[in-house]
């Protein structure tokens, strides 16, 4: 298995452009996270999908943020218009269900100028 | 959301049991107790988790205490690709979500 794929690795962008974060989770996982992590906040959980079904965006900082998850094996995180305190790192993590363990990807690091 | 408190950094000597101590006096009965670690720039790793009873893997040992209001995450033989930041974490009620503190950085030393 190939493990959660998180694209792309690293993005840069001006201020005011949209940008989109690709996740593809791990077949048969129906739990797929977005998580932000950023020096001062540390790791904070955005949203979450059960079944492709958004349950939880509380985590979403602001109308900019947008995630949508069409089927099974691919999820977006779109912000628009960026701006450069989005600058972090954005993990996407899936799992199989309730008291399992998540796998996270290997992050894609926004920088936004 | 139960809270967990942990040191904020640890050393251990490379070959020695590294045995990383959490706080969660809050924690309801059927909440699980998680533990992650992050090493430098790559996402979270996931390490074992458990409910009542200590649990054992590959990895570590978790024990938990009868009260479940701590627990203690046991790496028997640290090396140096061992130094990360360790997040326990209580799962929140019955639901996915896993919410990160600030975790312990251990440092393990040759």
């Amino acid at each position: 298995d190939a493990g959660v794929i998180q694209s792309p690795r690293h993005e840069v962008t001006e201020m005011g452009q949209e940008v989109t974060l690709r996740c593809k989770p791990i077949s048969g996982h129906n739990s797929l996270f977005w998580y932000r992590q950023t020096m001062m906040r540390g790791l904070e959980l955005l949203i979450y999908f059960n079944n492709n079904v958004p349950i939880d965006d509380s985590g979403m900082p602001e109308d900019r943020f947008s995630a949508k998850m069409p089927n099974a094996s691919f999820s977006t995180l779109k912000i628009q218009p960026s701006e450069p305190r989005d600058s972090a790192v954005y993990f996407c993590a899936s799992s199989p269900g309730t008291a399992y363990g998540y796998t996270f990807g290997s992050g894609t690091r926004l920088t936004v100028v | 959301d139960a809270k967990t408190t942990q040191p904020t950094s640890m050393d251990c000597a490379e070959g020695r049991a590294a045995n990383l101590p959490c706080n969660h006096s809050t924690i309801s009965g059927n909440e699980y107790v998680y533990w992650y670690r992050q090493i430098h720039s790559q996402g979270p790793q996931y390490i074992i988790h458990g409910l009542k009873n200590n649990e054992t893997n590959e990895m570590a040992s978790l024990i938990i205490t009868e009260d479940r209001k701590s627990s203690t995450l046991i790496l028997p033989h640290a090396t140096l690709r061992d130094t990360a930041v360790y997040y326990c974490i209580v799962r929140v009620g019955s639901t996915d979500k896993l919410i990160f503190g600030t975790g312990t950085r251990l440092q393990v030393f040759p």
